[in-house]
């Protein structure tokens, strides 16, 4: 078991790019989730899914996307990169206990 | 609403007991976790209790709840320079589809050798 897997590890954007972080998971979990992680402030969430095909909103879902094609990859999306979203990303899913990706890295210049 | 405090650092020496604390708001949770994140790695899931429990004990690592105080805490027994991290406390709730976790913010935990 791979558990769960983030790609791409670090990315640097420039303002107004867009990117999709894509999310697997091989433990058969119906719900996934994207948080992102910025200094201070814990982890919050964006968006989560809680089984293929549905998406919902979290805490902070201004400025992203996210669709859940295929019950195990959850693919979070931005549409134009700000600053604002240099953070750490990380996503989980869970069955009972929740498990996390080892985080994406972006930097937003 | 939903909260999650935890104190922002928390220094020891190696050998001694450390003592990570968290309050929540949120009566409905389900399950309190703790998880370990060190630097530049994901989150670790370390133990978990079940809101119906008091106390749980895993190796070196015991977390008590007080429901009524909506208060958790962890405790490491020998503390070790390997456990130099940051520590999350997380709710669970459970309310219609969400079965979302909230965090707090993470106390850095400093080993001193």
């Amino acid at each position: 078991n791979a558990g769960v897997t983030q790609t791409p590890k670090f990315r640097v954007l420039k303002t107004g790019q867009s990117m999709t972080l894509l999310c697997a998971q091989d433990m058969n979990h119906e719900y996934m989730y994207w948080y992102r992680q910025d200094p201070g402030m814990g982890l919050r969430l964006i968006h989560y899914s809680v089984g293929e095909g549905t998406t919902a909103k979290g805490e902070v879902p201004d400025g992203y996307n996210v669709s859940r094609l295929k019950k195990q990859n959850f693919l979070l999306g931005l549409e134009s990169a700000a600053p604002s979203q240099t953070s750490v990303y990380f996503c989980a899913s869970r069955s009972g206990l929740q498990f996390f990706g080892p985080g994406t890295r972006l930097t937003v210049l | 609403g939903e909260d999650v405090e935890q104190s922002l650092f928390l220094s020891v020496r190696e050998g001694d007991s450390s003592v990570i604390n968290c309050t929540y708001t949120d009566s409905s949770s389900t399950y309190l976790y703790w998880y370990k994140q060190e630097p530049g790695a994901g989150l670790q899931l370390l133990t978990y209790i079940f809101s119906n429990m008091d106390m749980k004990q895993d190796q070196r690592l015991t977390v008590l709840l007080n429901k009524k105080d909506k208060h958790l805490s962890l405790r490491i027994a020998d503390t070790q320079t390997g456990d130099s991290a940051i520590y999350f406390c997380a709710e669970s709730l459970y309310g219609g589809a969400t079965n979302k976790l909230i965090f707090g913010t993470g106390t850095l935990l400093a080993v001193q050798p």
